[in-house]
């Protein structure tokens, strides 16, 4: 089944300490995004990837990176993670028109990331 | 800017009744999406149903079915049947061409046996 994969499901990672996360995706799509999601709160969109091209949120602070080598593949990568950085980490994905209008967004499972 | 507004934080009902939660949203936009998403504890979110706001007919998916107002601003989500795996979190939200999915706050729902 086409499916969003996220890995790990779990991640503890030390004040500071960088720390990557990665989602890989079978459904072909063009547009992937990332997303935080503090425990009973909406998901807050960090960036997004539009085939090669990075649109970064406005409030998306400097620590969180991205990096797409590939169409099926985004990491997450956070620099330096802060207490406040713990939280679960959402990607999707949806495929985009040449408009740049786009569909239906899928979600992977997420990775929770602790910060001791 | 989009708003979406869910203005019910947590809901209960016992297993088998029907419930409904409501989401209104903030528009000048004429043509849209909106979606009811499903979140349940640790688990993964889910697309529950999908309505594009050119159709004046509502969307349907098994036991879930939406009741959408267009000149309201209102996209509510009826749970028919309900059953103890619809308990999660439900976040309505709104999405209009390129720009990005708006959430609303969430209702909590719990299905109780």
């Amino acid at each position: 089944d086409a499916m969003v994969i996220q890995n790990p499901r779990y991640q503890v990672t030390q004040f500071g300490k960088p720390v990557t996360l990665s989602c890989s995706q079978t459904l072909n799509h063009n547009v992937m995004y990332w997303y935080q999601q503090k425990s009973s709160q909406a998901p807050k969109l960090l960036f997004h990837y539009y085939d090669k091209d990075f649109n970064n949120e406005a409030d998306t602070p400097d620590n969180f990176q991205s990096r797409r080598p590939n169409t099926s593949f985004c990491f997450l990568d956070i620099r330096s993670p802060g207490l406040g950085d713990a939280a679960m980490y959402l990607c999707a994905t949806s495929r985009a028109g040449t408009s740049g209008r786009t569909d239906t967004q899928y979600f992977g499972p997420g990775t929770r990331l602790t910060v001791l | 800017a989009q708003t979406v507004t869910q203005s019910q934080p947590e809901m209960s009902v016992q297993e088998a009744e029907t419930v409904t939660l409501s989401c209104t949203y903030d528009t000048s936009e004429s043509n849209y999406y909106l979606f009811w998403y499903k979140q349940p504890p640790s688990r993964q979110m889910i697309l529950v149903i999908r309505q594009e706001a050119y159709k004046q007919q509502n969307a349907t998916e098994n036991r879930f079915s939406v009741n959408f107002q267009k000149a309201a601003k209102s996209f509510s989500l009826k749970i028919s049947d309900s059953q103890l795996g619809d308990t999660a979190m439900y976040f309505c939200a709104f999405k209009q061409g390129a720009q990005k999915l708006v959430f609303g706050q969430g209702t909590r729902l719990t299905i109780n046996p």
